[in-house]
């Protein structure tokens, strides 16, 4: 497609439901990127990819959250056992270039998880 | 640590007003500098970009910004506003060494009046 893609956008999910958020990049972007927007926040980096490695996890807030990308191209979000402190859109975001110093971010449109 | 500050929570304007929005950065090393737009409803889009260079960029839409290195600042400007302009705007700020990761802003929510 020519943007970013992200399904669902809307999510509601009882607490202690397991959550899965997809991904599908603009095709050739080898860098993708999850961040976690609060109400009311900017953009909180959660883990980086280059093509299907992932090469920083440092942002993800606790082991109930796991991100892939398989093949290089679309990737997951799962989180686990969601807690309403897990409510907030989740944004991915894709870019041509390997690095910052050269890269524009093409973010998709979010999805908005709301945890009751 | 590193951050980014826009003490501009929310910012309303009449149309045809002058904007400034500010920015300043907490990061060690050269810096890549951005300004991100969100429209209502839409995704959030590049509006400029510093890397080096004239420390004055011009983006889309009219808007340009000023990178002062001695200020660490990065303030996003448009002489005149437009009703269109309503949108929530976001200064981001990469390390030039070779880095990937983005620091963002809290963001500014401008509401412009016709």
């Amino acid at each position: 497609g020519a943007g970013v893609s992200q399904s669902p956008r809307y999510k509601v999910a009882k607490r202690g439901q397991d959550v899965a958020l997809r991904c599908d990049p603009i095709s050739g972007h080898v860098s993708l990127f999850w961040y976690q927007q609060a109400l009311g926040q900017g953009p909180e980096f959660l883990t980086y990819f280059q093509n299907e490695a992932q090469l920083d996890k440092s942002g993800l807030p606790s082991d109930r959250f796991f991100a892939e990308r398989p093949e290089g191209s679309v990737s997951t979000l799962k989180i686990q056992r969601t807690q309403q402190e897990d409510s907030a859109v989740y944004l991915c975001a894709s870019s041509l270039a390997w690095l910052a110093d050269t890269g524009e971010l093409f973010f998709g449109e979010g999805s908005r998880l709301t945890v009751l | 640590a590193q951050s980014v500050s826009q003490h501009n929570h929310h910012v309303i304007l009449s149309e045809a007003a002058s904007l400034e929005l500010g920015c300043n950065y907490s990061y060690g090393g050269t810096v890549n500098l951005f300004w991100y737009v969100q429209y209502p409803g839409q995704h959030l889009q590049l509006l400029l970009k510093y890397f080096s260079g004239d420390p004055l960029v011009k983006g889309i839409k009219g808007f340009e910004a000023e990178f002062i290195k001695s200020k660490f600042s990065f303030n996003l400007r448009k002489p005149s506003v437009q009703w269109s302009d309503t949108a929530e705007y976001f200064c981001a700020v990469t390390s030039t060494s070779g880095t990937y990761k983005y620091i963002f802003g809290t963001g500014t929510r401008l509401k412009v009046l016709a």
